[in-house]
């Protein structure tokens, strides 16, 4: 079946600091999502991406559909103690229900 | 905009008993609606995905008569635990997809529903 892999697992920076998050298929994906999911609350969607090459910003968060349309990064520049969560990534290969296959989340903490 | 609530945030209940979940988007019509489970420290396992007045799609090993699925309306789906027991203890959460934007794969999720059998 349709898998993700997104790393790092987790992340311990330094307040201040820019994260770099990935997450790779094993096939072609048609869109990429980047949730983050605070304890005891569903996810939040980020950014969404829907074009190969697209890079898409949102506040301090970047995050690009790989060319190859097999990756997606996410980056958040100048971390604050409110960025600790699970992030998230999930893609579509193309299911006509809609139906995302979710990444296993990469925890961020924060040292303020 | 795209804002999805569910009903209750907890419940306790005593095994054998039966128990609904509601998930509502507040202000969009969702053509399909999702149901998640979810492990601590694991990420989300699709279990269902239910359109507006069909049968829900159940994933592999997920049993229908356990969790019985029913999208009533464009707003509103419910996911009922029958005869819970207590390895049916997990976070439930809903998602939504919007009918009309045309950007119908982002999912907007609900704040999920924490259910503890005992």
């Amino acid at each position: 079946g349709q898998q993700l892999n997104q790393s790092p697992q987790s992340m311990f920076i330094q307040e201040g600091e820019d994260v770099s998050m990935n997450c790779t298929s094993s096939s072609i994906f048609n869109t990429w999502l980047w949730y983050k999911q605070d304890p005891g609350e569903g996810p939040v969607l980020l950014i969404a991406l829907y074009k190969a090459g697209e890079l898409t910003s949102n506040g301090r968060l970047t995050a690009q559909f790989g060319i190859t349309r097999k990756d997606s990064f996410l980056n958040i520049s100048a971390s604050i103690p409110s960025d600790v969560g699970i992030y998230f990534c999930a893609g579509n290969y193309g299911g006509s229900q809609g139906n995302l296959i979710f990444g296993k989340g990469t925890k961020l903490s924060v040292k303020p | 905009g795209a804002v999805v609530s569910q009903h209750p945030s907890r419940v306790i209940c005593k095994s054998g008993t039966s128990v609904k979940i509601e998930c509502r988007s507040l202000d969009f019509q969702a053509t399909t609606m999702f149901w998640y489970r979810q492990f601590p420290k694991k990420s989300l396992m699709l279990m269902a995905t239910s359109n507006e007045g069909s049968k829900a799609t159940y994933e592999q090993g997920v049993e229908k008569d356990k969790f019985l699925i029913n999208h009533a309306s464009l707003t509103l789906s419910t996911l009922t635990v029958t005869s819970a027991h207590p390895e049916d203890s997990s976070f439930y959460i809903c998602s939504a997809s919007e009918l009309t934007s045309g950007r119908n794969y982002e999912q907007f999720f609900g704040p999920g529903t924490r259910l503890t059998v005992l």
